[in-house]
């Protein structure tokens, strides 16, 4: 079945690049997304990319695809406290048209 | 874009106890609603969608069950609860591109 995997913590110093990096299975895949848990809170669409795209840059946010290796990075551009949450990378499960596989989330923490 | 509510924020129940708890959208109709649940620290597991009124699918066998009886309401439900039952609840509503947006949670705790 569809499977989305992704590393569990990352620790990065406060203004430097976080990069989160994620793998799916699904080959189908039409959509996917990145989405921000906050302590105790649920969760926050931050950004999605279809998959005939390679590259989306949202502020500080870039969003690379490869689809080819099935790979999927988020990138934040001067890491900030405010930035510390779990990371969910999150496909389309192209079989059902209504189900969205999630990873385990990585947490990001930064230290000063 | 659409808005997700839940309600409670946090309930805690004894072992045996019946459940509810209720979702609502707001900003569209017709939506795909999602009922996930979170065990600390771990990632989401998806207990149930709906694409449609009376609609339900479940993913994971268990004690829980859910309906839709209106368009925009989803609701999670209970006979019994167990002790495995608590965990912090998420309720989605699924967008244009399929995004979903998420409720701010049902943290549950079940003594």
């Amino acid at each position: 079945g569809e499977d989305v995997e992704q590393s569990l913590f990352l620790s990065v110093r406060e203004g430097d690049s976080s990069v989160i990096n994620c793998t799916y299975t699904d080959s189908s895949s039409t959509y996917l997304y990145w989405y921000k848990q906050e302590p105790g809170a649920g969760l926050q669409l931050l950004t999605y990319i279809f998959s005939n795209m390679d590259m989306k840059q949202d502020q500080r946010l870039t969003v690379l695809l490869n689809k080819k290796d099935k790979h999927l990075s988020l990138r934040i551009a001067d890491t900030q406290t405010g930035d510390s949450a779990i990371y969910f990378c999150a496909e389309r499960d192209y079989s059902s048209a209504s189900k969205i596989i999630f990873g385990s989330g990585t947490r990001l923490s930064i230290r000063p | 874009s659409q808005t997700i509510h839940q309600w409670p924020a946090t309930l805690v129940q004894p072992v045996g106890s019946p459940l509810s708890l209720e979702c609502t959208v707001e900003g569209t109709s017709n939506p795909n609603l999602y009922w996930y649940r979170q065990a600390a620290g771990r990632g989401l597991q998806l207990l149930f969608y709906s694409v449609g009124i009376g609609q339900i699918s479940s993913e994971v066998p268990q004690n829980l069950s859910a309906s839709r009886p209106q368009d925009r309401q989803f609701i999670l439900s209970s006979k019994k609860l167990l002790l495995s039952d608590s965990g912090f609840y998420l309720c989605a509503g699924g967008g244009v591109t399929d995004t979903q947006y998420f409720g701010p949670g049902t943290r549950l705790t079940v003594l």
